[in-house]
């Protein structure tokens, strides 16, 4: 049973350009959230969806950043026009259905993302 | 904001002594969660406490939960070199999505 598997690991960008990162949760898990995470401090959400549905964006900037979990295939998140202050790692989480208040997550490895 | 904090920043102990990290939260929780991040890796569950739980352990781990204080506390006893890592607390609230805590990078000296 593969964990949540999260592509490219590591994704170079120039300012200006797209940034479309992936993630595949665990088998059976319909829940997936998205975190960015600056060198040295902790997560921040972004993030929460399910098939088809954006649950909670709170963390989502307003501008340039968009999410989608669609009915077939992984989550991407989306970032368009980068700057250099979206370096970051982001990483994915998964967490089964029916798993309100035992929202136990299960990470995959991140995506690094630089901006040149 | 919600996201917690964890006190000290940095810890840095020798294999076999025992070693302590706390965290602060704002709000009110249904559950917190300790998870662990080796350098360049994603984050692993370590252990969950409920809201109406005080203490809970897990091998090596105990973790308390006092929220009229807001806060917690993990205790790693009998440390290994392999428990070098950052460890964040995270909250929740209700909703699935959590509230990390700034972390503490423990490095466990051989």
């Amino acid at each position: 049973n593969a964990g949540v598997m999260q592509n490219p690991r590591h994704l170079v960008r120039r300012r200006g350009q797209e940034a479309r990162l992936r993630c595949s949760p665990m088998k059976g898990h319909s829940h997936v959230y998205w975190y960015r995470q600056l060198p040295e401090e902790g997560l921040k959400f972004m993030v929460y969806l399910q098939k088809e549905n954006i649950i909670d964006e709170s963390g989502m900037p307003k501008e340039r950043f968009s999410a989608e979990f669609p009915k077939e295939g992984p989550s991407i998140l989306r970032i368009q026009q980068v700057v250099r202050g979206d370096s970051a790692a982001y990483f994915c989480a998964s967490s089964p259905p029916g798993s309100l208040n035992q929202n136990i997550q299960y990470f995959g490895a991140g995506t690094r993302l630089s901006v040149l | 904001s919600q996201q917690g904090e964890e006190d000290p920043q940095a810890l840095s102990i020798q294999e076999g002594e025992n070693a302590t990290m706390n965290c602060s939260y704002k709000t009110s929780i249904n559950n917190l969660q300790w998870y662990r991040q080796n350098s360049g890796r994603g984050l692993v569950h370590l252990i969950l406490i409920r809201s109406n739980e005080r203490e809970k352990h897990s091998g090596r781990l105990r973790v308390t939960l006092d929220t009229s204080k807001k806060s917690s506390s993990l205790l790693i006893t009998a440390s290994r070199a392999a428990d070098t890592a950052s460890y964040f607390c995270a909250t929740a609230t209700g909703a699935n999505n959590l509230f990390f805590g700034t972390g503490t990078r423990l490095t466990v000296i051989p």
